[in-house]
């Protein structure tokens, strides 16, 4: 079946430090990819998507790409900002019947001024 | 934005009991909303589907008669956890999918807060 692993946390950074939260994952298919942000208190929030090989989510000054030849879609941002800090779950939707998610386990990440 | 409301954000039980955890969607129609469950340090695990008008669609290995969904308006689920056990203490999160988005995989998801059930 399908399932995304990604880093185990905290990741703990200072503020303007460059960001990676690793993610792979394995599906059937053609799957979709995500990354969803979960701040303290708060439901999740997509953060960014991409729909096929080689497209590049991108919002909020995150970055990911997805990269099928080695099933990745590692999360990235070159400068960190303490309100980043939160829960961040990269997840996968499968191309069968309409569409649910498959979670990673989530990475906290904590940015200290 | 569309927003997911969901009550309580936590509860605390006693074995025995049953629990109800509401899900409603303020701003928006949602004919299918999602359950799920969440370990500490694992992932979101879906539970069930939840459709309205209709019998909710469950995960291998969840049990029906404990888990009880009812999906009986566009803007309102819930999650009932009957004669609830230790072991039903986790974190519930539901989401919906606006109704018009069409069911394709790229739709957003909105989630609720979450529930923290704790059962003594």
């Amino acid at each position: 079946g399908d399932s995304v692993t990604q880093m185990e946390g905290p990741v703990t950074l200072s503020e303007e430090a460059f960001l990676t939260i690793n993610c792979t994952y394995t599906a059937t298919g053609y799957p979709s990819l995500f990354w969803y942000v979960q701040y303290p208190g708060e439901g999740l929030q997509l953060l960014l998507k991409a729909t096929k090989a080689d497209d590049k989510g991108s919002n909020k000054g995150f970055e990911a790409t997805y990269r099928k030849e080695t099933t990745s879609f590692h999360l990235e941002k070159g400068s960190v900002q303490v309100s980043d800090s939160a829960v961040y779950f990269c997840a996968l939707s499968d191309q069968a019947g309409y569409s649910t998610l498959t979670f990673g386990k989530g990475t906290m990440l904590l940015v200290s001024p | 934005g569309a927003v997911v409301s969901q009550h309580p954000s936590w509860v605390i039980c006693k074995s025995g009991t049953s629990v109800k955890i509401e899900c409603r969607s303020l701003d928006f129609q949602a004919t299918t909303m999602f359950w799920y469950r969440q370990f500490p340090k694992q992932s979101l695990m879906l539970m069930a589907t939840s459709n309205e008008g209709s019998k909710a669609t469950y995960e291998q290995g969840v049990e029906k008669d404990k888990f009880l969904i009812n999906h009986a308006s566009l803007t309102l689920s819930t999650l009932t956890v009957t004669s609830a056990h230790p072991e039903d203490s986790s974190f519930y999160i539901c989401s919906a999918r606006a109704w018009g988005s069409g069911f394709t995989r790229d739709s957003p998801l909105h989630f609720g807060n979450g529930t923290r059930l704790t059962v003594t």
